[in-house]
């Protein structure tokens, strides 16, 4: 019964091209994140989504482009991958209450993209 | 800004010690959340417990409490009688309160300890 699933688990490509990681959440949660977490492990996120909605896009190049076919999935497009983009990726979802802010984060189990 | 600092990059604590892994953080809301994340080798994120601004009395779940000092605006996480399966990274968080139904406050991060347990 895994809350937030992504995958693949590891991912590795070479410069340039192109590639997706899927995540789905079965929590009944009505947002959902990409974070990077990069090799000294500090994470950050990049995108927001309210059912559906773009809410949060942090300064993300714009090679990386999300997609939420419905509130469940929360997929990342990345195009002409570069080095600096190997890091590990996880997808997380949580349910969002206006005026709250106890809802924690549930959290995929990551990917690891390594871009050679 | 958002802002979490957590000043121990590394801890060691010898089996069946406790240990307090620092954080502390920086905001002008008065809502806010502040949360603790274990991180294990393996890679995956595990929720481990949550205090709210409000809340007068500090937050524990099993062996982990967490000493809130809101004046002092730190969130230090205590984990007592330690376990070998306890090393691992562990991250303070924070996010304000949500403004409007639809949006997203952002969770964010501290640069996170590395914990390791002696036996």
């Amino acid at each position: 019964d895994t809350a937030v699933s992504q995958t693949p688990k590891y991912l590795v490509t070479q410069m340039g091209n192109d590639k997706s990681i899927k995540c789905e959440q079965n929590l009944g949660h009505d947002t959902m994140y990409w974070y990077k977490q990069d090799s000294k492990k500090f994470l950050k996120i990049m995108f927001s989504y309210n059912n559906k909605e773009l809410i949060i896009n942090e300064t993300v190049p714009n090679r990386f482009s999300p997609k939420s076919p419905d509130k469940a999935h929360l997929n990342l497009h990345i195009n002409s991958l570069e080095l600096g983009d190997s890091a590990v990726y996880f997808c997380a979802s949580s349910q969002e209450q206006a005026g709250h802010y106890n809802s924690p984060l549930h959290f995929g189990n990551g990917t690891r993209l390594t871009v050679t | 800004a958002q802002k979490i600092t957590q000043t121990q990059p590394g801890m060691f604590v010898q089996e069946k010690e406790a240990v307090t892994l620092d954080c502390t953080y920086d905001t002008s809301d008065q809502s806010y959340g502040l949360f603790w994340y274990k991180q294990p080798s393996s890679g995956e994120m595990i929720f481990l417990i949550y205090q709210g601004s409000y809340d007068e009395q500090n937050a524990t779940e099993g062996r982990y409490s967490l000493n809130f000092q809101k004046a002092r605006k730190s969130a230090n996480l205590v984990i007592s009688a330690s376990q070998l399966g306890d090393s691992a990274m562990y991250f303070c968080a924070m996010r304000e309160a949500l403004l409007t139904q639809g949006g997203s406050e952002k969770l964010v991060f501290g640069k996170g300890t590395k914990l390791t347990v002696n036996p």
